[in-house]
């Protein structure tokens, strides 16, 4: 099956740990994303990467890292300097052709120990 | 900057009824806007996408219009069922810049058997 896998579903974060979300997608999909969403809210761009090797900061990338080193993956970390790291990750895809859409994992929920 | 804003925030309606839920959006000048499902705890799915050529798409019970010169959009359900409950995310691609979305902040709802 095709798709976007995230991992794990749940991750717990101990003060000043550094912590990495896995992203894994197989639909060959050059353009990958992660959002951040916290209650209530819509969801907010953290990093992109449209090609390997590649990748730019969105609204809020403050304390996260990335990297893409492979096309079907675009792992984030979670750093010490965020301070507030508390919420539903969200991981998408999405095909290098104009009006195409993004296709999103699973999630993953982030908590503070 | 774009911003993206959506009314109601949470609408709860009886099971039959159809129903409209609103999205707006500051700037006209972008790719295309596409409305999104989301259920509790879960990742997106893609509802229907409206290129700014455009100016509506329907999927079954679903039917999306776009007035990008009011810089409006609904998204109109007809013969609403409890598994339709959900929270509602639109999302708009602006014509400058890179190819990403900016969220609304959903309307969460619930249809009542």
């Amino acid at each position: 099956d095709g798709g976007i896998t995230q991992s794990p579903k749940y991750l717990f974060r101990k003060e000043g740990q550094n912590v990495t979300l896995s992203c894994e997608q197989n639909l060959n999909h050059d353009a990958m994303y992660w959002y951040r969403q916290d209650p209530g809210q819509g969801l907010r761009l953290i990093y992109y990467s449209q090609i390997v090797n590649d990748f730019q900061k969105g609204d809020i990338a403050e304390g996260y890292s990335v990297s893409r080193e492979k096309k079907e993956s675009f792992p984030l970390t979670v750093t010490s300097a965020q301070k507030n790291p508390t919420a539903f990750y969200l991981c998408a895809s999405r095909a290098y052709v104009d009006q195409e859409t993004q296709y999103f994992g699973p999630g993953t929920r982030l908590l503070v120990l | 900057k774009q911003e993206v804003t959506q009314i109601p925030a949470a609408l709860s309606v009886p099971e039959g009824e159809n129903l409209v839920l609103n999205c707006s959006f500051t700037d006209s000048a972008i790719y295309n806007l596409q409305w999104f499902r989301q259920d509790p705890g879960k990742g997106l799915t893609s509802l229907l996408l409206i290129q700014s050529s455009q100016r509506e798409q329907t999927s079954g019970r679903l039917n999306a219009s776009l007035d990008k010169s009011s810089g409006r959009s609904t998204l109109y359900i007809a013969a609403s069922q409890p598994g339709d409950s959900a929270t509602y995310l639109c999302a708009v691609v602006p014509l400058s810049g890179t190819y990403k979305y900016i969220f609304g902040t959903g309307t969460r709802l619930k249809v009542l058997a």
